[in-house]
């Protein structure tokens, strides 16, 4: 079965620049897609199709997707930017979730 | 405003049956691809299921297939999860979660989740 790999955690200091790998076999050659998770609360999708920003989410989130890596940048990092985030893919008519990052803002 | 709501979560013991509902408002429901997305406690996140707009196709994580069944009734704009044969490691939250098959192709919604606990 299909698996996405991410770092268990990043930090970063406020105001300086996250980026959240994703690795992959060829997924590159597949849409990343990019979820944010707050403690206690639903997931919230924040990239899809490897680079696009869904209606009110700042321009601070951006992503990439080539070989077999798709990351997460997160430019200017707030802390109410801390949360989990997860990647995820469409392979073989299912949907993989990458094993997740818990991003804190230092 | 896109709403999905989730209920049914519970205790319930192992070999034991459950069924989730999810009411959706606030959008089309019957145009849209519904899934089941699950996160055990302190885990990530899961995929479980996924139904097409009128039923017709249905996609399951290898781990609950024959043992649990999603099912949609769009007069109700409602969407269920049939659980049987219910083991320990199916204990998460489940969320109910809209994907946009006509758009951004991702999970774009999603409910707060219910919590299922399967424990003697």
């Amino acid at each position: 079965s299909y698996e996405l790999t991410q770092p268990p955690s990043v930090s970063v200091s406020p105001g300086q620049t996250a980026s959240i790998a994703c690795s992959g076999d060829t997924l590159g050659n597949k849409f990343a897609y990019w979820y944010q998770q707050k403690p206690g609360q639903s997931p919230v999708l924040v990239i899809y199709q490897d680079n696009k920003r869904p209606s009110g989410i700042p321009d601070r989130f951006s992503g990439s997707n080539s070989g077999n890596t798709a990351t997460l940048t997160i430019s200017g990092t707030q802390a109410m930017d801390e949360a989990d985030y997860y990647c995820q893919a469409w392979d073989s008519s299912t949907y993989v979730f990458g094993t997740g990052t818990k991003v804190t803002v230092l | 405003e896109v709403q999905l709501v989730e209920s049914g979560g519970g205790l319930v013991q192992p070999g034991g049956s459950r069924r989730l509902s999810c009411a959706a408002s606030g959008f089309s429901f019957s145009n849209y691809w519904m899934s089941w997305v699950r996160q055990a406690p302190g885990k990530g996140l899961e995929w479980v299921a996924s139904v097409k707009q009128d039923g017709s196709e249905k996609y399951y994580v290898d781990s609950v297939k024959g043992r649990f069944t999603i099912s949609r009734d769009n007069a109700k704009n409602s969407l269920y999860l049939q659980m049987n044969s219910l083991r320990a490691e199916d204990t998460a939250v489940y969320y109910c979660a809209r994907y946009d098959s006509r758009g951004s192709y991702a999970f774009d919604f999603w409910g707060q989740g219910t919590l299922v606990t399967v424990s003697s």
